[in-house]
């Protein structure tokens, strides 16, 4: 079946610029994650939803980055007045449900460069 | 000191040998272990989960130290396409929700 997807796969934005970026999990995937990767580094926690629920949001670096899941499913990370420490790859994952047996399964990412 | 840490690498090793990796964790109280590959530009996968008793998938086994609290992976008869960067991941609560990952060991397999 369908994997998770994200959209765009590649976003290049000005100093300032607002971003939003898409994630469709599996569907009926109840736990949705964001991740940050920078280059050369491993993937870091931003935050987490179970449904439409924001359980976790420690990972968030600042107050410019914003998550949602309205309608627990497909989710939108939006950054705003982007910076150049903002480039990185982000990853969505989704896994069925809770719990450490649940495998986490990660999109493509979104590769967003600040210029 | 990272919650998670690995030898970035790379290790180079020739088609057929045997190669291990380490990593080392921080929260004495963290639960489950995995170990995921991550292809170039690629996104990561769950490799094999880690278990205090150790197991084996082919040519993979990992293995779980919690005295020492350190993971290992080791790889038997590498082939070309084992090529790739393993990174080492840690639930830190086990309550399933964020992993907590290393920065990444990458493996180049050479014919």
């Amino acid at each position: 079946g369908a994997g998770v997807s994200q959209s765009p796969r590649y976003k290049v934005a000005k100093r300032g610029q607002d971003v939003a970026l898409r994630c469709d999990p599996i569907s009926g995937h109840v736990s949705l994650f964001w991740y940050q990767q920078a280059l050369g580094q491993g993937p870091e926690f931003l935050t987490y939803f179970q449904n439409e629920a924001q359980l976790d949001k420690s990972g968030l670096p600042s107050d410019r980055f914003f998550a949602e899941r309205p309608e627990g499913s497909v989710s939108t990370l939006k950054i705003q007045r982007t910076q150049q420490e903002d480039s990185a790859v982000y990853l969505c994952a989704s896994s069925l449900s809770t719990g450490p047996t649940y495998e986490q399964y990660f999109g493509p990412g979104t590769r967003l460069t600040v210029t | 000191r990272k919650e998670v840490e690995q030898d970035p690498g790379p290790f180079n090793v020739p088609e057929g040998a045997t190669v291990a990796f380490n990593c080392t964790y921080s929260n004495s109280a963290s639960q489950s272990f995995f170990w995921y590959r991550q292809d170039c530009r690629k996104e990561p996968k769950l490799l094999m989960s880690v278990y205090s008793s150790g197991n084996e998938d082919g040519r993979f086994t990992a293995q779980l130290n919690r005295a020492s609290q350190y993971i290992s992976l080791l790889i038997r008869d590498s082939k070309l396409s084992d090529s790739a960067t393993y990174l080492c991941v840690v639930n830190p609560n086990n309550a399933g929700n964020m992993l907590t990952f290393g920065g990444g060991t990458r493996l180049m397999v050479k014919p």
